[in-house]
């Protein structure tokens, strides 16, 4: 079955850089999202990775299992709760990764605090 | 502004009830997703619906039912509710799978 860790939390001070991680174990070649989560904000997508645009993402990619997402210079604003969601894979990959049922899997999401 | 509506934005209700969550898509968002968020659990994928026809099953309780309308609009039914079924529901929708999802703001169900 699908599984997705985040780390719990981090805290860093303005200007800083910022690497959340998310590990996950599926089969075949999943979609990997990114969604902030604001105070009394709607979920809204940061990023999305899949097998045909993973290289431009830095640190690891899908074939790893890891799909961490890179936030420069953060500002205290970015504070936030950033979500990594397992999602069905890309339509080129669908076939290679025995069908788009996947079960939509959301980690426990990473506390940001940015401090001034 | 995601697009996605979601009503109402708090309901407060007893054990036992019956209650019904709704949510309008994005115009043209085809597919329907519906999670729940608590303390303990995170958020939790519930089910998904693709124009009108059930498409993934998540952890979604027996006593919760979901449907979508030929207008698209999508509700999920909580009954015989319980102090645990307290929490955050979301609703998203977008065009299809694989794409991005648009989130609601979310109904706080509150079970007293």
């Amino acid at each position: 079955s699908n599984s997705v860790k985040q780390t719990g939390q981090i805290t860093v001070s303005e200007g800083a850089s910022v690497t959340m991680n998310c590990t996950y174990t599926s089969t075949g070649y999943p979609t990997l999202f990114w969604y902030v989560e604001y105070p009394s904000k709607p979920l809204q997508l940061l990023q999305r990775e899949t097998m045909e645009n993973s290289k431009n993402f830095g640190g690891g990619n899908i074939k790893d299992k890891n799909s961490p997402i890179v936030k420069y210079s953060v500002q205290v604003s970015d504070s936030a709760v950033y979500y990594c969601l397992l999602g069905p894979p890309s339509y080129g990959y669908c076939e290679k990764s025995g069908g788009s049922n996947y079960k939509l899997t959301f980690g426990k999401g990473t506390l940001l605090t940015v401090n001034p | 502004d995601s697009g996605v509506t979601q009503t109402p934005k708090h309901l407060i209700t007893a054990t036992g009830q019956r209650v019904t969550l709704r949510c309008s898509p994005r115009s043209g968002d085809l597919s329907v997703y519906w999670y729940q968020q608590s303390l303990d659990q995170g958020l939790q994928f519930l089910i998904q619906y693709y124009n009108g026809e059930e498409r993934a099953k998540g952890n979604i309780l027996e006593r919760f039912s979901a449907q979508q309308f030929p207008d698209l609009h999508s509700e999920l039914n909580l009954s015989s509710l319980e102090l645990g079924d307290s929490a955050l529901y979301f609703c998203a929708s977008s065009v299809r799978d694989g794409i991005e999802a648009f989130f609601g703001q979310g109904t706080r169900l509150t079970v007293v």
